[in-house]
Parts: C-alpha cells; sequence; structure tokens
C-alpha cells in the first residue's frame, strides 16, 4: 500500500513566521513530488512542484526533497492569514498519491 | 483561458436517485481523473482515463460509472447514491501518462449532497 503521510495540524503561526510542512511517503521509486493547496470548499491548486533531490524556491514558497529519507517538506516564509488553508501533498510515480493533508492557520 | 470546467458545481440528489457530473476541459490533455474528497480526507482517485482508454481503480464501488465521448468531457455517473457518496467530485487533467514534473490541473469540484 503506497501512502503519503502529514501531520493533520491544526498548525497555528503567527503572521510574518515561516510556516514548515512536512510530508514522507512510502514508495521509494516515487519520481515527482506536488504541493497543493486548497481552501476550504475549493479544489486543490498548484503551490511547487519538485522531482530533483534539494530546495526549490518560489517567492514565498521552498519545498525541500530529501530522496534518501522519503521526505518532502514545504516552507512559507513571511506567512499570511490569506496563506491560512489546507496543503496537500501529492506524490507520483505514475498515480497522485495524496496525503489527508495539514490544515494551516495564519494569526495576524 | 484554457480551464478545467465542472458542472454543477453543487448538486442535490435523493437517496437511490441517478445522478450525472459534468467535465469539460479545453487543456486538450490525453489524461481525465475522477476524485472523490470527503471532509478533512485526502482526495481519493475513483477512475482515469488515457484517451479512451478506461482505467478503474480497484476499490471503486459497481455504484461508480464513467463516460468519456470526446477528448474535452468526462461524466461521473453515480447509479444509486447513497448517504456515504456525499463528497466533493473533483476532476483533473494531465497532459500525458507518466510525464514527470506536469502536475494535475484541478476543476472547481461538484458538491454533492445526498437526502
Amino acid at each position: 500500500q503506497k501512502e503519503v503521510e502529514q501531520n493533520s495540524g491544526p498548525l497555528s503561526v503567527p503572521e510574518g513566521a515561516i510556516a514548515s510542512l512536512n510530508c514522507t511517503y512510502s514508495d521509494r521509486g516515487s519520481q515527482s513530488f506536488f504541493w497543493y493547496r486548497q481552501y476550504s470548499g475549493k479544489s486543490p491548486e498548484l503551490i511547487m512542484f519538485i522531482y530533483s533531490n534539494g530546495d526549490k524556491e518560489d517567492g514565498r514558497f521552498t519545498a525541500q526533497l530529501n530522496k534518501a529519507s522519503q521526505y518532502v517538506s514545504l516552507l512559507i516564509r513571511d506567512s499570511q492569514p490569506s496563506d491560512s488553508a489546507t496543503y496537500l501533498c501529492a506524490v507520483s510515480g505514475g498515480k497522485l498519491i495524496f496525503g489527508q493533508g495539514t490544515e494551516l492557520s495564519v494569526k495576524p | 483561458d484554457a480551464m478545467v470546467i465542472q458542472n454543477p458545481r453543487y448538486q442535490v440528489t435523493q437517496f437511490g436517485k441517478p445522478v450525472t457530473l459534468s467535465c469539460s476541459q479545453t487543456l486538450n490533455h490525453n489524461v481525465m481523473y475522477w476524485y472523490q474528497q470527503k471532509s478533512s480526507q485526502a482526495p481519493k482517485l475513483l477512475f482515469h482515463y488515457y484517451d479512451k482508454d478506461f482505467n478503474n481503480e480497484a476499490d471503486t464501488p459497481d455504484n461508480f460509472q464513467s463516460r468519456r465521448p470526446n477528448t474535452s468531457f468526462c461524466f461521473l455517473d453515480i447509479r444509486s447514491p447513497g448517504l456515504g457518496d456525499a463528497a466533493m467530485y473533483l476532476c483533473a487533467t494531465h497532459p500525458a501518462r507518466g510525464a514527470n514534473g506536469n502536475e494535475q490541473f484541478f476543476g472547481p469540484g461538484t458538491r454533492l449532497t445526498v437526502l
């Protein structure tokens, strides 16, 4: 059974702080890794994707991948209240397998 | 703008009354997916099409069927909805199977309520 694990949260951070979201996966054959943001009642929207070990930065967002440890993370710098949402980690080695999501709350 | 469209956005049906959800895309993507997402849960893949090649997940109930008459449209039919089928149904597209780094594009979803 291929699994993707995330802490469900909620993760609460003050405005302006760094939010750190973590994800582990079980399938060593996984090749692509995605972070989706999902607001309540809305569909997932892509934030980042990464498929090489190391860091990938896009604005306030940094994705980090460590294939040896089967670990992928998302850092959000200068967190804003508008970042409050559920963040879904998804892993692909063919089909996309989603984690259950981490709820992030950014307090003003 | 190229996009994935789902209709209706909200659907209310009665227990046991068949319902059809639709998805259309202007992205000309080969692959289309249907997911079921219940509250506070991960999206669960029901099935997907690669062009007209239909792929059913092993644990998708027989109550769920799908049709893809052409590249642009895909339908989800729920033959006899039960209370447990109330969920958000998400349609997504992907340019080609096995293409790494290419994300799935999601439609806005259809929220299904079963009375």
